[in-house]
């Protein structure tokens, strides 16, 4: 059972444009979201979370958007640099024990 | 540098065999998480531990045990390995016991090979 899912296995944009990275939860429960960059090699790193009681969170060029009635979140990014192409996992919480549950990832690939 | 540590970084092993792999999580943190990401996988949660307690636990095989020790250090132990236990085992750690406000720091993984 995915409690969390990310769709899209892989993205393809142009340096300067807009990326935008989808994610769906099941779980209502969940009130706590987070997204990870991970370069291969690495371990995840944490980039940008939101509250549910919040709609939008910012962070320069970092936004996440949350959708609780569709249960849908997104991270949008702009502008996409060449140094963001990574694998992104969106991570969700209802503050379980504190464990996280991840999607599958989006790998994103932004083209010079 | 997240400040996690984990050891080894790679091992390859044969069917059947025990192995085990450590985690130092970041100084002052007492919460230590183990995830598992096989192929085309996403991060699976395995197993929390918090102040050497067992916090949480996910879909961690009966083969697959671990603990955390007084000096806040952590091993997962995997035994009776089978082809498919062939993963990137993630330690990741936090000061917390859940995460209200924070999140997690994730070490480097261990790729554990089964042949």
């Amino acid at each position: 059972d995915q409690q969390v899912k990310q769709n899209s296995p892989s993205l393809s944009v142009q340096e300067g444009r807009i990326s935008i990275l989808n994610c769906d939860y099941t779980n209502s429960m969940f009130d706590y979201f987070l997204w990870y960059k991970k370069y291969p090699a690495e371990g995840p790193t944490f980039l940008i979370s939101i509250s549910s009681i919040k709609d939008k969170n910012e962070d320069g060029r970092f936004t996440v958007f949350l959708n609780k009635s569709a249960k849908h979140l997104s991270l949008h990014i702009v502008p996409s640099q060449p140094g963001d192409s990574a694998v992104y996992f969106c991570a969700a919480t209802g503050n379980q024990g504190g464990k996280l549950i991840f999607g599958q990832g989006t790998e994103l690939s932004v083209k010079p | 540098d997240s400040g996690v540590t984990q050891t080894p970084k790679h091992l390859i092993t044969a069917t059947g065999q025990r192995v085990t792999l450590r985690c130092s999580p970041r100084s002052g943190d007492l919460s230590v998480y183990w995830y598992q990401q096989s192929l085309d996988q996403g991060l699976q949660f395995l197993i929390q531990y918090y102040n050497g307690e067992e916090r949480a636990k996910g879909n961690i095989l009966e083969r697959f045990s671990a603990q955390q020790f007084p000096d806040l250090h952590s091993e997962l132990n995997l035994s009776s390995l089978e082809l498919g236990d062939s993963a990137l085992y993630f330690c990741a750690s936090s000061a917390a016991p859940g995460l209200i406000a924070g999140e997690l720091f994730f070490g480097e993984g261990s790729r554990l090979t089964v042949l």
